[in-house]
């Protein structure tokens, strides 16, 4: 089947220890990207990547960081969460850009305390 | 700035019945227009893709319209089901200043269908 694996799904941790949600995808998608959603808010893109090695800010990438070393895996890596970073993560992919559906992965809810 | 506004926020129906959401957007240049449906604490799930040329565009019971000129789209739901219930988010596909795809999403219309 089609899909974007995140995992966990549920992260609760505290300040200042380091994490890493995973992301993976089957489709051999060249672009992937990271979202995060907040109510009130639409999805604001934290990353993205347009292929292997290739990666570039979004609108929201303060604390985060990524790698794309692999053209199926794309983790986020929170170096030092902080309670702002209190989020629903999405991570979505796409054959690429322009008039391609992007599918999203289940979402991780994490919680920084 | 570039913008995608829904309205309304919620909106309450019963089942069978039809509904209308709405979608305004100031996204420039604008490359195409998706509706997405997201279920409570899962990914959204793209119902449509629309390019500028296109006014109207149907997956099942759902339907979008696209009018380019005023910068509005609707996407109408036939015989609304249980199922239906969940959120549908507009989101809006431009160009970058680095020519790359950017895309702007709405903060969705909750719908919630009651039997």
């Amino acid at each position: 089947e089609a899909q974007v694996t995140q995992n966990p799904r549920y992260l609760i941790t505290v300040t200042g220890k380091k994490l890493t949600v995973t992301c993976s995808q089957n489709m051999n998608h060249e672009y992937m990207s990271w979202y995060r959603q907040d109510p009130g808010l639409g999805l604001r893109q934290i990353y993205y990547s347009m292929n292997v090695e290739v990666t570039d800010k979004g609108d929201v990438p303060e604390g985060y960081k990524v790698s794309r070393k692999e053209k199926r895996n794309f983790p986020l890596i929170l170096e030092s969460p902080s309670p702002n970073q209190t989020s629903l993560y999405f991570c979505a992919s796409s054959p690429g850009q322009a008039y391609y559906g992007y599918t999203f992965g289940s979402g991780t809810r994490l919680t920084v305390v | 700035k570039n913008q995608v506004e829904q309205s309304p926020q919620s909106l309450i129906i019963l089942e069978g019945k039809n509904c209308t959401l709405q979608c305004n957007y100031t996204v420039s240049p604008f490359s195409n227009l998706r509706w997405y449906k997201q279920d409570t604490g899962r990914g959204p799930v793209s119902l449509t893709i629309m390019t500028f040329s296109e006014n109207t565009k149907s997956n099942g019971r759902y339907t979008a319209t696209l009018d380019a000129d005023t910068k509005q789209s609707s996407l109408h739901i036939t015989a609304s089901q249980l199922s239906d219930s969940a959120s549908y988010i507009c989101v809006v596909s431009g160009r970058s200043n680095f020519g790359n795809e950017k895309l702007t999403f709405g903060t969705g219309t909750r719908l919630t269908i009651i039997p």
